[in-house]
């Protein structure tokens, strides 16, 4: 069966420091993978999506970019966090046309 | 730009009542999906339940059902007999198919359901 982790779970950051969110999906090949962003009270938003190792697309213009270095894993990051980047980052897999997203645990990023 | 509204930030519902949760949305696509899905507080998100635009008869899952209004842009969401495992934040999503670029998902801003005992 396919599963989806998330890491870490919890993160509090710096106002000014380097992000790293890792996701990984296990029992699939070649993942649609999305990252979104749920802000508090806020629905999700689509930050980036990929559709294959180093193809990436964002949705949102800002401070963050996303990597693809393998095929099932994809890395939230930023060079230098801003207040506005707190959230819970949750990222999804699908597969081919599968038009079902699976998502993952999410990480809840402070930043201070 | 596709958006995906719903009105209703907050419900609650006495335990075995039902329920209807709204949502409306904008496209000029015509092959597209609609989902809603659950966040529990643990923030898990689960799908509840899928329709798919070209079909006429609207989707049922055991106590879960939704009225698919395409004309008007409008798929709401019923919960029978509501459990108190149902209290959770509940999305309607939006999807149109892209078959070289990936599918692409919108989300509405989600309705905090509460089911009080």
């Amino acid at each position: 069966s396919q599963t989806i982790h998330q890491w870490p779970a919890t993160l509090v950051q710096p106002v000014g420091s380097p992000l790293s969110l890792e996701c990984t999906v296990e029992g699939t090949s070649n993942p649609n993978l999305y990252w979104y962003r749920q802000a508090a009270g806020r629905g999700l938003q689509l930050l980036f999506y990929s559709v294959g190792i180093g193809q990436i697309s964002s949705e949102v213009p800002q401070n963050l970019s996303a990597s693809r270095p393998q095929d099932r894993q994809f890395i939230l990051s930023s060079k230098k966090l801003l207040l506005s980047d707190s959230g819970f980052y949750l990222c999804a897999w699908s597969v081919g046309v599968s038009y079902e997203q699976y998502f993952g645990p999410g990480t809840r990023l402070t930043v201070t | 730009a596709q958006t995906v509204t719903q009105s209703q930030p907050e419900m609650s519902v006495q335990e075995a009542e039902t329920v209807t949760l709204s949502c409306t949305y904008d496209t000029s696509e015509s092959n597209y999906y609609l989902f809603w899905y659950k966040q529990p507080p643990s923030r898990q998100m689960i799908l509840v339940i899928r329709q798919e635009a070209y079909k006429q008869q609207n989707a049922t899952e055991n106590r879960f059902s939704v009225n698919f209004q395409k004309a008007a842009k409008s798929f709401s969401l019923k919960i029978s007999d509501s459990q108190l495992g149902d209290t959770a934040m509940y999305f309607c999503a939006f999807m149109k198919r892209r078959w070289m670029t990936g599918n692409q998902f919108y989300f509405g801003t989600g309705t905090s359901l509460t089911v009080i005992p």
